[in-house]
């Protein structure tokens, strides 16, 4: 079975500074892997995913995750926050198989604060 | 483009009624997802349906059912709520059975009195 785990349930920043989202999954095939940002009373937004090839993925609003197989590990980084940046942010995972439904399992999500 | 449109926005119940939450995919979407998300939590997964089929479902009780329509919108019901039930149920659609990314729309708040 998949799971995710989301390291910090909330993690502060002050603004410009690095921004590092921890996220480890486990599952017994290759999966893909996605970070959802979401904004009060908002749905996901897809920031990222990895399906295959390059293992460092660029997103949206200047994110990044790197998959490391090796450390089951999906981190999210950003070089410098911007008070925009807050948000709740989901790390999730899905299955490959094609003949299967697209179930996303989802992490119990970040809460991510931008301090002035 | 629109994209997932979903409707009511917000809605409150009392226990044991049942209720009618409304989903619009991505124009040439023929993949819709449901999902249920409690306060501080990440969404579970509670269905999917492509080309009309349930094609996965996940740990949910049978008081919870669902259908998609030829126009490829969707319709979830959930029969005898519960306090716990209190959720944001969030609708996501792809274009095919196992493509990504799925497009999640605004989610409908459902509150359980």
């Amino acid at each position: 079975a998949q799971s995710v785990t989301q390291l910090g349930s909330h993690v502060s920043v002050s603004e410009g500074a690095l921004v590092l989202l921890r996220c480890n999954y486990s599952s017994s095939v290759p999966p893909y892997l996605f970070w959802y940002v979401q904004y009060p009373n908002q749905g996901l937004q897809l920031l990222l995913k990895y399906t295959t090839g390059a293992t460092l993925v660029k997103g949206i609003n200047g994110f990044e995750a790197e998959f490391k197989k090796s450390e089951t590990s999906f981190h999210l980084t950003k070089p410098s926050a911007h008070m925009s940046d807050a948000a709740e942010y989901f790390c999730a995972v899905s299955d490959r198989g094609y003949s299967s439904a697209s179930k996303i399992i989802f992490g119990s999500g970040t809460r991510l604060s931008i301090r002035p | 483009d629109a994209g997932v449109t979903q409707s009511p926005t917000h809605l409150i119940k009392t226990r044991g009624q049942h209720v009618t939450l409304r989903c619009s995919p991505i124009s040439g979407h023929k993949s819709v997802s449901w999902y249920q998300q409690v306060l501080g939590q990440g969404p579970q997964f509670i269905f999917q349906y492509y080309e009309k089929e349930e094609r996965g479902r996940g740990n949910f009780p049978d008081r919870f059912s669902a259908r998609q329509f030829p126009n490829y919108s969707s319709e979830l019901n959930v029969n005898a709520l519960l306090l716990g039930d209190s959720a944001l149920y969030l609708c996501a659609s792809s274009l095919g059975q196992s493509n990504q990314p799925q497009h999640f729309g605004d989610g409908t708040r459902l509150s359980i009195l």
